[in-house]
């Protein structure tokens, strides 16, 4: 176990519907990191936060946000939803200060379904 | 843009051999990452390699950094069943504050 929780492990959802992912980093952890895992893509980076604001940008599409909040969770907004966001979700916190490695802390992940 | 590649990307190999898998990147980063993932599972983290020369080891899997090179290996040491995983490595792509991925290797041990 990681430390870094996510909701909701799945989700069925049809085109042109709006989700929302959650993510509670490690406790202690200031940075969210949120990567997007497709079968044709891999892992790709979608946007960064560092206690509530937005540190690095991925390839993130327009119809998708995300934002960090004062307790430092993180949500995820997919909308507009197409078959090809099909895919599992990750977020990810990091250790601030002297303790940072870049060493990214995975939770288990939400897996999209698009039908 | 930072490129991450890593080969092979499959990898079917009988237990009690031993076989490495190469991670070559773009940057001159020298901060470099391992993780395991199994099917439709959260992704743990194996090694972190912080400079040039680093070299990690854990029961049967060994990585190492070879920055100049631009050049990380794992090293897999008398495969046993439980290895069976996709492998991904990592580099810290800095000044950008994210981890670019490689495409995973996907090992399958044979009994």
């Amino acid at each position: 176990d990681s430390g870094v929780t996510q909701t909701p492990k799945h989700l069925i959802t049809a085109t042109g519907q709006r989700v929302t992912l959650r993510c509670s980093p490690r406790s202690g952890d200031l940075s969210v990191y949120w990567y997007q895992q497709s079968l044709d893509q891999g892992l790709q980076f979608l946007i960064q936060y560092y206690n509530g604001e937005e540190r690095a940008k991925g390839n993130i599409l327009e119809r998708f946000s995300a934002q960090q909040f004062p307790d430092l969770h993180s949500e995820l907004n997919l909308s507009s939803l197409e078959l090809g966001d099909s895919a599992l979700y990750f977020c990810a916190s990091s250790a601030q200060g002297s303790f940072n490695t870049g060493e990214l802390f995975f939770g288990e992940g939400s897996r999209l379904t698009v039908l | 843009e930072l490129k991450v590649e890593q080969n092979p990307l499959f990898l079917s190999m009988q237990e009690g051999k031993n076989y490495t898998i190469y991670c070559n990147y773009s940057t001159t980063s020298d901060r470099l990452y391992w993780y395991r993932q199994d099917p439709g599972k959260s992704l743990e983290s194996l090694f972190v390699l912080l400079s040039n020369g680093a070299v990690k080891q854990e029961g049967r899997l060994m990585a190492s950094l070879d920055t100049k090179a631009r050049l990380s290996t794992l090293h897999i040491t008398a495969a046993v069943h439980d290895l069976s995983a996709t492998y991904f490595c990592a580099v810290d792509d800095f000044g950008n504050e994210k981890l670019t991925f490689g495409t995973g290797t996907r090992l399958t041990i044979i009994p």
